[in-house]
C-alpha cells in the first residue's frame, strides 16, 4: 500500500516552545492530508484538513493560530504546535488518501508529543 | 448530524470468534472502514464496505447494512496478537477525512 511517513515519532519540549511535525507521502502525491489527534484511550479526532497550495480547513474547536498547518508541496504537510502547553501533549497522526483507490486512509507512524 | 457508536470494551479467549458492532448516522455515506490500532501505534487498515453484505478477508470479515446504519467486524480463530483497539469509521463524502468511532478495546486471553 501507499506509504506515509511522519517525523519525529517522539518529541519532548518545554512549555511555551513550538514543535514542528512533518508528514510526507513517499510514493504518491497527496493534494489533501488530514491531521488527527488522539488522547490516551480515546479515538482519533480530526483536527484539520491540509490542502496543497491553500489554507487548511480546521475543525470546530481547533485553534488555527495555535496549530499551524502548511502544505507547500504535493508530498509534504507540516503541523506546528505553537506555544505548546502540557494539555497539548497527545498523539498526533497525519494521513492521506490515494486518489482512485478504495478510499483507504493511509496513516503516518504518529508523533507522540510531551510538553513539560 | 453525524454519529458513530461502538462498544468500549470486549473480552474473548484464544481460538474464539468475536463480533464487534458499529452503528452510525450520517447524512452522506461513501463507505465504512475498520481499522486496528495497537497501543502507541498508528491505525492499520482492515476492511472497507461500501455495498451491503459481507466482505471476507482471511480471519477477518466485515458486514454492512446501509439501510440500518450498521456494520460489524468478525474476528475468527482469535490470537493473542489480536488484542488491540478496533476503530469503526465512515466516509461521508469522497475525498474527505474519515470520521472515527471511539474504538473497541479487545482483550484476548489464553
Amino acid at each position: 500500500g501507499a506509504v506515509v511517513s511522519q517525523h519525529p515519532s517522539r518529541v519532548i519540549c518545554k512549555s511555551g516552545t513550538s514543535v514542528k511535525i512533518e508528514c510526507r507521502s513517499l510514493d504518491f502525491q497527496a493534494t489533501t492530508m488530514f491531521w488527527y489527534r488522539q488522547f490516551p484511550k480515546q479515538s482519533l479526532m480530526l483536527m484539520a484538513t491540509s490542502n496543497e497550495g491553500s489554507k487548511a480547513t480546521y475543525e470546530q474547536g481547533v485553534e488555527k493560530d495555535k496549530f499551524l498547518i502548511n502544505h507547500a508541496s504535493l508530498t509534504l504537510s507540516t503541523l506546528t504546535v505553537t506555544s505548546a502547553h502540557p494539555e497539548d501533549s497527545s498523539f498526533y497522526i497525519c494521513s492521506a488518501r490515494v486518489v482512485g483507490n478504495t478510499g483507504e486512509l493511509f496513516f503516518g507512524e504518529g508523533s507522540r508529543l510531551t510538553v513539560l | 448530524g453525524q454519529n458513530i457508536d461502538q462498544p468500549t470494551e470486549m473480552t474473548a479467549t484464544e481460538g474464539a470468534i468475536v463480533q464487534i458492532n458499529c452503528t452510525y448516522q450520517t447524512s452522506g455515506f461513501n463507505g465504512l472502514f475498520w481499522y486496528q490500532q495497537h497501543a502507541g501505534e498508528a491505525p492499520t487498515f482492515l476492511s472497507y464496505n461500501v455495498l451491503d453484505g459481507l466482505e471476507e478477508k482471511g480471519r477477518f470479515s466485515s458486514f454492512l447494512s446501509r439501510s440500518k446504519g450498521y456494520s460489524y467486524l468478525l474476528l475468527k480463530e482469535l490470537q493473542m496478537k489480536d488484542s488491540a483497539s478496533y476503530l469503526c469509521a465512515f466516509d461521508n463524502q469522497a475525498g474527505t477525512a474519515l470520521i472515527f468511532g471511539k474504538g473497541t478495546t479487545l482483550s484476548v486471553s489464553s
